[in-house]
């Protein structure tokens, strides 16, 4: 199995600060990398896809890029909403698995 | 609008079966592969199985021994089964759709872009 690694797995920052999340793979993912946010009490909800494309009404202050084995997420200016717990997954091989999660919490 | 209406048990007993069903409401059901995904209270998140419209099923091998995922494409719905359920089965169960980046709808190389609101099943 991919083993996913994310860091770190939590954070605490302020409303408009820059923040950035990183994913490892254990091997080669190509760019099959997917980042997704939860909410507490909600399902999670993809951002990006692909490491780097946006899905379609994700705010583009989220952006995605990487390759290979090494991820990042980068929130350009935190906001009130976006304090959530984010997660990577690869679906190169089977399993598909996912990061351990980043708790983005407010400082 | 697409939407994943999922339902079952919430509570059950030791050796009990798990079992939940998923609807897909306002969207095609062929072209996609259906999946479920389960969250342990605080922890992440562990890909359970998956099938298609036709039936072709893949399941996480730690598990492999006790789900069955069904399909009744009459109904747009899928079903998940998970018998000889233990306390460590404990989680919310989600239903999720995946997306395939291929012409053809696969199980890998995509994303999950809609899912359920998630069930918690409570052993």
């Amino acid at each position: 199995d991919i083993q996913m690694t994310q860091s770190p797995s939590s954070l605490s920052a302020s409303v408009g600060d820059r923040v950035t999340i990183t994913c490892r793979a254990s091997q080669s993912v190509s760019t099959y990398l997917n980042w997704y946010q939860q909410k507490p009490g909600e399902a999670p909800k993809v951002l990006i896809y692909a490491a780097l494309d946006l899905q379609s009404g994700v705010p583009s202050k989220f952006s995605g890029s990487g390759s290979e084995t090494d991820f990042t997420l980068t929130i350009s200016s935190l906001q009130p909403e976006d304090f959530a717990t984010y997660y990577c997954q690869q679906t190169y091989s089977f399993p598909p698995t996912f990061g351990q999660g980043t708790k983005v919490e407010i400082k | 609008q697409v939407q994943l209406q999922q339902w079952g048990a919430g509570l059950l007993k030791p050796s009990e079966t798990l079992s939940l069903t998923c609807g897909v409401h306002g969207g095609s059901f062929s072209g996609y592969y259906w999946k479920w995904i389960r969250q342990p209270p605080g922890k992440g998140l562990e890909w359970i199985g998956e099938i298609n419209h036709s039936g072709s099923t893949t399941y996480n091998a730690s598990l492999k021994s006790r789900v069955t995922i069904s399909v009744d494409t009459s109904k747009n719905e899928f079903s998940l089964r998970l018998r000889s359920v233990t306390a460590a089965d404990t989680a919310v169960y989600y239903c999720a759709r995946f997306t395939s980046l291929k012409a053809v709808a696969t199980s890998l190389w995509g994303y999950l872009d809609l899912w359920g609101r998630g069930t918690l099943v409570t052993v």
